[in-house]
């Protein structure tokens, strides 16, 4: 069964930092990744998505994702976080019949 | 303007009330979702459907139930509110098609509490 786990529950970075959230999938297939954000009180949101054509994805809002097999890794970065980037970001893996599978979420928190 | 919507949005009940969670999609998606979220927690996916009068079971066990009767209304019924049922449920839909990977478009959510 395919599964995705992400690296820390919480990270937090400076407004202008660097921003790096850490996925890694485990999938006996070729796998199809997404990363979605929630906001407060609000539904998910697709940021961009992995569907075996370029290994690095670029998505909404400036961020990106890098595909790479050997590390079965999927880590979603921006280059400088901005204020309004704060938020919970899920890592995804398709199962079977477009069946998505989360990982835990990382809530992001960005200081001023 | 397509969209995805959940009412209500909150909800507090008491104890053995029956409810229902409506979500309706206005996109033409054949497949329809319900996923339930408590707080901090990962989605975990509780019923699927691939199209009218189609229903299956997810991945996390789940004591309601739901009904897909229109193709743009998927709603979730719990028979008997209880205190554990307490948490958040979205609603997603997707487009059938043959590519994997279609994205699915998730409504906000509703907020349950069961006191």
């Amino acid at each position: 069964a395919q599964s995705v786990t992400q690296l820390g529950s919480h990270v937090s970075v400076s407004e202008g930092a660097l921003v790096l959230l850490r996925c890694n999938y485990s999938s006996s297939v070729p796998p199809y990744l997404f990363w979605y954000v929630q906001y407060p009180n609000q539904g998910l949101q697709l940021l961009l998505k992995y569907t075996s054509a370029a290994t690095l994805v670029k998505g909404i809002n400036g961020f990106e994702a890098e595909f790479k097999k050997s590390e079965t890794s999927f880590h979603l970065t921006k280059p400088s976080a901005h204020m309004s980037d704060a938020a919970e970001y899920f890592c995804a893996i398709i199962q079977g019949a477009q069946k998505l599978v989360f990982g835990q979420g990382t809530r992001l928190t960005i200081n001023p | 303007e397509a969209d995805i919507y959940q009412t209500p949005r909150y909800l507090v009940i008491g104890t053995g009330k029956k409810i229902t969670l409506e979500c309706s999609q206005t996109m033409g998606h054949d497949k329809m979702y319900w996923y339930q979220q408590d707080p901090g927690m990962e989605l975990h996916l509780i019923h699927y459907s691939y199209g009218v009068n189609s229903t299956e079971k997810g991945d996390l066990s789940s004591e309601s139930t739901v009904s897909r009767i229109r193709t743009e209304h998927f709603p979730l019924t719990l028979e008997s509110a209880r205190p554990s049922h307490t948490s958040q449920y979205l609603c997603a839909s997707s487009e059938w098609g043959d590519t994997v990977g279609n994205e699915q478009f998730f409504g906000p959510g509703t907020r349950l509490t069961v006191l």
